[in-house]
């Protein structure tokens, strides 16, 4: 079956730590790929996306990504984070026009 | 300018009862998507339309879910005989082309508990 897989669940880093969020999916061809964050109250807000070319895009509030079609991953990275990054992050992947989302990784940020 | 917007934001309903719950995309957005969104999980596709069409309705769960977009602006999902079951966040997303290519902005979604 298609499917996206986020692993982790829940993250906790200390606020100026790197992070990386992990996606995998499970798809034959090279699809689109996003990564959406939702605050609480929120709506889901866009990140960045893929969709061909330079493997590795970038995003607002200076989160990256890159694609790695032999490991089938897309993982988001920050190289510091801030306490306004607490929120709960998706990974996506588009199949005719809709949005296959994976579970969700929640990110706390300790001061 | 104006967002995606929902209402009512939060709607608790008997079991039983039916809802109907609207969608606002912003406008001149041609496509607007529903997803389910249950506790702790990511949001799941249930319609798509392009303009008044409705496209794709592969992900309803039963026939109790229906959705209409009689203009091609406003939408309304309606859920007939709640079910425990359905309690969950729905979200709306519109877009402004018909290709995947095009960004889906998402409203604030509509918070339903089905007691």
């Amino acid at each position: 079956a298609q499917s996206v897989t986020q692993p982790d669940i829940h993250i906790t880093v200390s606020e100026g730590a790197s992070l990386e969020l992990r996606c995998n999916y499970s798809y034959g061809a090279t699809p689109y790929l996003f990564w959406y964050v939702q605050s609480p109250g929120q709506g889901l807000q866009l990140l960045l996306k893929y969709f061909s070319g330079d493997t590795l895009v970038q995003g607002i509030k200076g989160f990256e990504a890159e694609f790695k079609r032999s490991q089938s991953s897309f993982n988001l990275r920050k190289p510091s984070v801030h306490w306004s990054d607490a929120a709960e992050y998706f990974c996506a992947v588009e199949r005719t026009d809709k949005l296959i989302f994976g579970t969700g990784t929640r990110l706390q940020v300790f001061p | 300018g104006a967002g995606v917007s929902q209402s009512p934001r939060y709607k608790v309903a008997k079991r039983g009862q039916d809802v109907a719950l609207r969608c606002d995309p912003i406008s001149g957005h041609v496509s607007l998507f529903w997803y389910q969104q249950a506790l702790g999980q990511g949001p799941e596709f249930l319609t798509y339309f392009q303009n008044e069409a409705q496209l794709d309705k592969s992900g309803l769960p039963s026939d109790r879910f229906f959705a209409e977009r009689p203009e091609g602006s406003v939408s309304t999902l309606k859920i007939q005989r709640t079910q425990q079951e359905d309690s969950a966040v729905y979200l709306c997303a519109s877009s402004l082309g018909a290709a995947a290519t095009y960004e889906q902005y998402f409203g604030p979604g509509t918070r339903l508990t089905v007691t």
